[in-house]
């Protein structure tokens, strides 16, 4: 499957702590998109990045969130002090330009219990 | 910023029939606008897209038009079938900085009744 790829599908963790999502875009996407959707909703923008620059960011995305494309293909995104309205499923999508169509990934499921 | 509202929020429709799905968007410099299908515990998948440049687009059973002035746009599934049923996603974005910031309406449960 040359889809978009993330890991892992399903996250369990205690309030307070700390996650970490991968997300492997198609390999020739530079384009890669942060989303996160909640039950009953369509998916909200989180951040963007171009290649390995993060050129983007929604006022969604707390201090206690960061992403990062260190080399301009993987990128992981990360939750410090996980929160009850953390729990969503946490969406990243891939295009190859800019205007092309957004491919999403199956996504991670966080559950803060 | 952009805001997208979308019509129904549950659809069932007898098979053989068509649905009809109308969102609305509020930025009129909004140019791309997708449609996506999410079935239960899947990825959003892109079914058709539509630009700004363009009031109607097909694809087999598929359709998007799109009325700028109005600033609304609609998807019509005719000679729908079962594997139809699914959530339905409209969406709107604007191209800033080659970032393409989809904004998505709050999403359409289709149900196609045998």
């Amino acid at each position: 499957d040359t889809g978009v790829s993330q890991d892992p599908r399903h996250k369990i963790t205690k309030r307070g702590q700390n996650v970490t999502f991968r997300c492997d875009p198609i390999s020739e996407h530079n384009r890669l998109y942060w989303y996160r959707q909640t039950l009953g909703q369509g998916p909200e923008f989180l951040t963007y990045f171009q290649n390995e620059a993060q050129l983007e960011k929604s006022r969604l995305l707390s201090d206690r969130f960061s992403a990062e494309r260190p080399k301009g293909s993987f990128s992981t995104l990360e939750i410090q002090r996980t929160e009850q309205g953390d729990s969503a499923m946490y969406l990243c999508a891939s295009a190859s330009a800019g205007g092309k169509p957004q491919h999403f990934g199956d996504g991670t499921r966080l559950s803060i219990l | 910023g952009e805001n997208v509202e979308q019509h129904p929020s549950t659809l069932s429709v007898q098979e053989g029939d068509s649905a009809v799905i109308k969102c609305t968007y509020s930025d009129s410099a909004s140019n791309y606008f997708p449609w996506y299908k999410q079935e239960l515990g899947k990825r959003p998948q892109l079914i058709i897209d539509i630009r700004s440049n363009v009031g109607e687009k097909k694809d087999q059973r598929i359709a998007v038009t799109l009325n700028k002035t109005a600033k609304h746009f609609s998807l019509h599934i005719t000679e729908t079938q079962p594997e139809d049923s699914a959530v339905y996603f409209c969406a709107a974005s604007i191209t800033v900085q080659g970032a393409q910031k989809l904004v998505f309406g709050q999403g359409t449960r289709l149900t196609i009744n045998p």
